[in-house]
């Protein structure tokens, strides 16, 4: 079966500091890959997505940026955090079926 | 026009009572539609999933879809505390590309 494992599970970084959050995906191939952010209080806001290596798609511009360096591995980074960079960072997978996508467990990023 | 709309809530119902929770989109190309569940805290769980016109039925959820109406709903027959949790609607893009996007969510409180 399948799993994706995240981390951290929590993290608290200073304004300005770099970031770096990864995701891997086991048990499948060629998973589409999503990096969401949830602010408090509000919905999930898609910020990158790829369908394979190297392939990454921007929704919303912004100092984040997003790398696919192997199949299965899925890389969010910064170069210097915001304040507004603070909230619930969520990785997903999902097959070529469109069948839906399927969650990691979640980091929560507070930017002091 | 948000891409994917819900009302916020709260929405209470109370124990044993049905649930009813309301999404629209704006993609027409869109084919693929999902309810999640997300408990406080917690990352989201795929509960239900339609790709056609009509009701669809999993124990006590029933997912509708109205293509015409750019509609999709969610029943929760004999609501239980336990379904006390945000209700995500999410559409896959249909033309643009696999991206999945969701809306803002719908907060559900079932009183015992």
């Amino acid at each position: 079966s399948q799993t994706i494992h995240q981390w951290p599970a929590t993290l608290v970084q200073p304004v300005g500091s770099p970031l770096s959050l990864e995701c891997t995906v086991e048990g499948t191939s060629n998973p589409n890959l999503y990096w969401y952010r949830q602010a408090a209080g509000r919905g999930l806001q898609l910020l990158f997505y790829s369908v394979g290596i190297g392939q990454i798609s921007s929704e919303v511009p912004q100092n984040l940026s997003a790398s696919r360096p192997q199949d299965r591995q899925f890389i969010l980074s910064s170069k210097k955090l915001l304040l507004s960079d603070s909230g619930f960072y969520l990785c997903a997978w999902s097959l070529q079926d469109r069948k839906g996508a399927f969650f990691g467990q979640g980091t929560r990023l507070t930017v002091v | 026009q948000k891409e994917v709309e819900q009302n916020s809530g709260p929405l209470s119902v109370p124990e044993g009572a049905i649930a009813s929770l309301n999404c629209t989109y704006s993609d027409r190309g869109s084919q693929s539609f999902f309810w999640y569940r997300q408990y406080s805290g917690k990352s989201p769980e795929l509960i239900m999933s339609i790709y056609s016109n009509g009701d669809k039925e999993d124990g006590r959820f029933t997912a509708q879809l109205n293509k015409a109406s750019q509609y999709v709903s969610l029943l929760i027959r004999d609501s239980q505390p336990s379904d006390s949790a945000t209700y995500l609607c999410a559409v896959q893009r249909g033309q643009a590309g696999t991206a999945l996007i969701f809306g803002k969510g719908t907060t559900l409180s079932v009183s015992s």
